[in-house]
Parts: C-alpha cells; sequence; structure tokens
C-alpha cells in the first residue's frame, strides 16, 4: 500500500545541471500534481495533470517540464537547474470520493524531495 | 483568482489547553472545499479535516474541529487538548469547485505545544 512514492528523497545539484523528478502512485487516481515548498512557505503548484495525456501549468511553472507517462507516472524536470529552484518538492495525486454538486476530493502526498542547487 | 491567509506564523499553546488556527480564503466561485493538513517535522502532509461550503454543521474529526464562518470567508481550525505531538506547521488549502482539481495553499501557521 505505497500511495505516492517519489524518488530521490535527496539532490544536490550544480547550477546548469538538468535532472527529473520522479512520481508514481498506485491508487488508480486520475490527477497528480508537482508542488514547491520554500522554507516556512505553503505549497505552490507548479504543474499539475488532471487526467492522463493532459498537463497545465500552475501558479510557478518557469524552469520545469513535466510528462504524464501513463497513469501512475508523473515526471517534474528542471532543464538547467537555478539556486532559485532550491526547495522541497512535492507530488501529489487527488481521487473524487464523494460526488454531488460539490465533489469531494481526497489528497494523497509523497514524502517529497529535498533539492538544493548550489 | 483564489487566495488564502494565514495571519500566525507561530504561535504556542500549553499542553491540554486548546488552540484556534486562523484561515481566512477568498474566491468568487460559490462551491468550494476546504482542507487543513499537517505537517510534522518529518516533512510529509498528513490530511486533518475537510469542510464543504454547503456543510451546515462545522466539521469535526477527533480533536480538530473546523470553526467554519460562510459569510466572513474564515475557516479556523480547532485544537482540543493539545498534544506535544502537535508541534508542527499547520495549512489551510482551498480547491474551488470550478476551477480545476488543484488545491491552493496558505502560507502556514507553526504551533509549538508546550510541556
Amino acid at each position: 500500500n505505497a500511495g505516492v512514492t517519489q524518488t530521490p528523497k535527496f539532490q544536490v545539484l550544480k547550477t546548469g545541471q538538468s535532472m527529473t523528478l520522479q512520481c508514481a502512485q498506485d491508487m488508480n487516481h486520475n490527477s497528480m500534481y508537482w508542488y514547491r515548498q520554500d522554507p516556512g512557505m505553503g505549497l505552490r503548484l507548479i504543474y499539475y495533470s488532471a487526467s492522463e495525456g493532459t498537463t497545465d501549468k500552475g501558479e510557478v511553472p518557469n524552469g520545469y517540464n513535466v510528462s504524464r507517462l501513463n497513469k501512475r507516472e508523473f515526471s517534474l524536470r528542471l532543464e538547467s537547474a537555478a539556486p532559485s529552484q532550491t526547495s522541497v518538492y512535492f507530488c501529489a495525486s487527488s481521487e473524487v470520493f464523494a460526488d454531488g454538486p460539490l465533489p469531494i476530493y481526497g489528497y494523497t502526498f509523497g514524502s517529497g524531495t529535498r533539492l538544493t542547487v548550489v | 483568482a483564489q487566495k488564502i491567509t494565514q495571519t500566525q506564523p507561530g504561535m504556542f499553546v500549553q499542553e491540554k489547553e486548546a488552540v484556534t488556527l486562523d484561515c481566512t480564503y477568498d474566491t468568487s466561485d460559490p462551491s468550494y472545499g476546504l482542507f487543513w493538513y499537517k505537517q510534522p517535522s518529518s516533512g510529509e502532509m498528513i490530511f486533518l479535516i475537510y469542510q464543504g461550503s454547503y456543510d451546515q454543521q462545522n466539521a469535526t474529526e477527533g480533536r480538530y474541529s473546523l470553526n467554519f464562518q460562510k459569510a466572513r470567508k474564515s475557516a479556523n481550525l480547532v485544537i482540543s487538548a493539545s498534544q506535544l505531538g502537535d508541534s508542527a506547521m499547520y495549512f489551510c488549502a482551498m480547491k474551488p469547485n470550478n476551477a480545476g482539481n488543484m488545491l491552493t495553499f496558505g502560507g502556514g501557521t507553526r504551533l509549538m505545544v508546550k510541556p
């Protein structure tokens, strides 16, 4: 019963290097998300995927790309890392667990990836 | 666009006392859901409680309750009988019904429980 699995848990990059953060969920959720959390702040949405085959920009998409590889996997790529991208990155997925005029969504978060760009 | 405001960066509470964490929100969507999450020092996001904008009663989950005042656009979290393990960051979040599936988060409140 893994839920949302993120890899790696920690990463240090040099400025200009590239890397891909991996995320996989085993709950058959349609929607997946990437958030970043800077020190002492709330989570801000980078990109999301409402369903397999679709991706959309969130609040802070600059410097990132995403791929919804299949229903399970949603990766986040930094093409040329910058110190401003030092953050903790969370992947999440969601499902509707009660439908109606106001559907109720449940969200499951991964444990986060702590990324430092030097 | 929606916005969540948590005006208390940090709070102290004495063990076994109750504490209220403030959250105000702004949205033009008449239908929305409100969430509270706990983030302990280990970093994971733990779901605590949910309130729908149409719910007539305030949500409760064990020691957690949500003081929902729709007209004032506030959704304060009340923790009764605080425990040392309640020390953590707490985030309020909102999902408007007609703005995609994603959550918008507030900046968080750090709660410290004193023995």
